[in-house]
């Protein structure tokens, strides 16, 4: 079955230092791995997807991930956090011999950014 | 990027009521949109997916007579939460894709529906 874990619920950084996401996931097939972020009472913002190619996925706002296939995993980060960036990320996938279109989502990981 | 509207933004019905939300992507054809439900601090919950002209699949456990969906164009996709009561209330998000395996969904802004 497929599946996305985000490990931690909560991530707290400094404005300036650097921030990591974490997810990692199961799929059958090549895995189709996407990104986004909620802000509250929005719906969902795309941030980056990766496909195939380079590891390193560079997406909006400064954000990239990177595709690890041996660890399954496809963490976020962004190099200098903004106290703009505190939202809800949410990471997801779609088997790669999924035909529908279908996302599998993480449960969600709260960043939030202090001053 | 793509832009997907929803309408109404907000809502507050009467139990027993009907309530409509509508789905639009604005700059790109939307082959397949999939309509979602979220519980406060929750992560998403897949309720269907429908393909323009065709009926909608529903996942398990959402009853296909109580929430309906229509996808009668590329570009406008409603669902129809048919005599609505109070544990319907939530944040109803759709997202539309262009189609292709590899294709991005774009959310809309999503709808907050408390029903009395």
């Amino acid at each position: 079955a497929q599946s996305v874990a985000q490990p931690e619920d909560q991530v707290n950084v400094a404005e300036g230092n650097p921030l990591t996401v974490k997810c990692t996931y199961s799929v059958s097939g090549n895995p189709y791995l996407f990104w986004y972020v909620q802000y509250p009472n929005r719906g969902l913002q795309f941030l980056l997807k990766y496909i195939t190619g380079d590891n390193l996925v560079k997406g909006s706002y400064g954000f990239e991930a990177e595709f690890n296939k041996s660890q399954t995993s496809f963490h976020l980060k962004k190099p200098s956090a903004l106290v703009s960036d505190s939202a809800l990320y949410f990471c997801a996938v779609r088997g790669g011999s999924s035909n529908t279109g279908k996302l599998i989502f993480g449960q969600g990981t709260t960043l939030q950014v202090k001053p | 990027g793509a832009v997907v509207s929803q309408h109404p933004s907000r809502v507050i019905c009467k139990s027993g009521t009907s309530v409509k939300i509508e789905c639009r992507s604005l700059d790109f054809q939307a082959t397949t949109m999939f309509w979602y439900r979220q519980f406060p601090k929750q992560s998403l919950m897949l309720m269907a997916t429908s393909n323009e002209g065709s009926k909608a699949t529903y996942e398990q456990g959402v009853e296909k007579d109580k929430f309906l969906i229509n996808h009668a164009s590329l570009t406008l996709s409603t669902l129809t939460v048919t005599s609505a009561h109070p544990e319907d209330s939530s944040f109803y998000i759709c997202s539309a894709s262009g189609g292709g395996g590899t294709d991005t969904q774009y959310f809309g802004p999503g709808t907050r529906l408390t029903v009395l």
